[in-house]
């Protein structure tokens, strides 16, 4: 069992350019979760999706945008990447958007913007 | 918005004991959570605490108190492999998850 796969692993990117994280859960897990993790900033939420075709905005949706085609996949995108979003990305997942189902998290992708 | 904060660093000798606290202030409260962070790596769940007292996992202990706002993680008989960051996260109104800064332990020999 893979748990929650991200790719890539790592990325160096130009500014301007567009840019897609891929993230592939094989839990059947209904809700998905994208956050970036920044030194002394702990992780934030981007955006979420409670179920398979629905998405919602967290707490740092700007400049990213998700799709929640089916199940498994929770794709993120940079239309127009800026040296702000340098940063590492999980991605996670949990049984349902309740409290307290636990989040289990991807092993994260490292992007560097310039 | 939601504010969670824990000291960012501690260091302890092997064998030792360590608190880590955590005061929260957020939109409402519906559990807290404990993740372990090693570097350069995913965080891994570590506890769940919705109601006040002490929940004791191995060498792993949580505790809340709703009315105060805290919480903290104890970890007891440290080895070296606990050197990590420890991440407290509060699920508000919203039922979604925010997280403190996380506080680095380092254990020494």
């Amino acid at each position: 069992i893979a748990g929650i796969t991200q790719a890539p692993t790592s990325q160096i990117l130009a500014a301007g350019r567009r840019m897609t994280l891929r993230c592939t859960q094989d839990m059947r897990h209904n809700a998905m979760y994208w956050y970036r993790q920044d030194l002394g900033l702990g992780l934030r939420l981007i955006h979420y999706s409670n179920t398979a075709g629905t998405t919602g905005k967290g707490e740092v949706p700007d400049g990213y945008s998700v799709s929640r085609a089916n199940t498994d996949d929770f794709p993120l995108t940079l239309a127009s990447a800026v040296p702000s979003q340098t940063s590492v990305y999980f991605c996670a997942s949990s049984r349902t958007s309740g409290g307290s189902d636990t989040q289990y998290f991807g092993p994260g992708t490292r992007l560097t913007v310039l | 918005g939601q504010n969670i904060d824990q000291p960012t660093e501690m260091t302890a000798t092997e064998g030792a004991i360590v608190q880590i606290n955590c005061t929260y202030q957020t939109s409402g409260f519906n559990g807290l959570f404990w993740y372990q962070q090693h570097a350069g790596e995913a965080p891994t769940f570590l506890s769940y605490n919705v109601l006040d007292g002490l929940e004791e996992k191995g060498r792993f202990s949580s505790f809340l108190s709703r009315s105060k706002g805290y919480s903290y993680l104890l970890l007891k008989e440290l080895q070296m492999k606990d050197s990590a960051s420890y991440l407290c996260a509060v699920i508000s109104n919203d039922y979604k998850l925010s997280f403190g800064a996380g506080t680095t332990v380092t254990v020494r020999a």
